[in-house]
């Protein structure tokens, strides 16, 4: 079974600037949550998405923002980019009901300029 | 306040040695589980070991042993027989479960983990 994938793996943006980041879940696993990891903050929950409804949510601001598509895949978006958005963003997904794992994908490293 | 504490940033390990990762957690939640993530260099999240807090007996995968005492809320990672390839940060992170729904996973700060040759 292929893994977590995500896409791209690797972006730069400036400042003002807005991305979109994706993420492909395991076959047959229908929750993706995503991650911020930044040196200062560590790692934060941003949110997860569960058969197409946003179940859960972080404390960030509302310039980020994503949905999941009827496939599971899942994307976030990240609006007037800030030179403090950049991180490492990681993707995990886990089966349902299985709250024991959660599967991380390689993540999307963000730099803002 | 910090739900998961990991107090070690660094810590330095003899080749085939053992090595003990120190994790506290703070939870009034009586169902939870915990987690350890192996973080090589690459960024990628390795799961590694799970422990539920109903769980009677410690977690082991292979080389991996978690040591649960759940009175003092601590679910430190023993690693036996060190290799070179186990040098990564290492994050311990929990999950709660209410109402039978479980939240986000909760992470340490890390320890990153040197094995020398």
């Amino acid at each position: 079974k292929a893994g977590v994938t995500q896409t791209p793996r690797y972006l730069i943006k400036t400042r003002g600037q807005q991305v979109t980041l994706s993420c492909s879940p395991i076959s047959g696993h229908r929750s993706v949550s995503w991650y911020q990891q930044t040196p200062g903050q560590g790692l934060q929950f941003l949110f997860e998405y569960f058969s197409e409804t946003q179940r859960n949510k972080g404390n960030f601001p509302g310039r980020f923002s994503g949905r999941q598509f009827s496939n599971s895949r899942s994307e976030m978006n990240v609006s007037t980019l800030e030179l403090g958005d950049s991180a490492l963003y990681l993707c995990a997904s886990q089966p349902t009901g299985r709250w024991e794992t959660q599967y991380f994908g390689p993540g999307t490293r963000l730099l803002v300029l | 306040a910090q739900k998961i504490t990991q107090t070690q940033p660094g810590m330095f390990v003899q080749e085939k040695e053992a090595v003990t990762l120190d994790c506290t957690y703070d939870t009034s939640d009586p169902s939870y589980g915990l987690f350890w993530y192996k973080q090589p260099s690459s960024g990628e999240m390795i799961f590694l070991i799970y422990q539920g807090s109903y769980d009677q007996q410690n977690a082991t995968e292979g080389r991996y042993s978690l040591n649960f005492q759940k009175a003092r809320k601590s679910a430190n990672l023993v690693i036996s027989a060190s290799q070179l390839g186990d040098s990564a940060m290492y994050f311990c992170a929990m999950r709660e479960i209410l109402s039978g729904s479980a939240r986000q996973l909760t992470f340490g700060s890390g320890t990153q983990l040197t094995v020398l040759p």
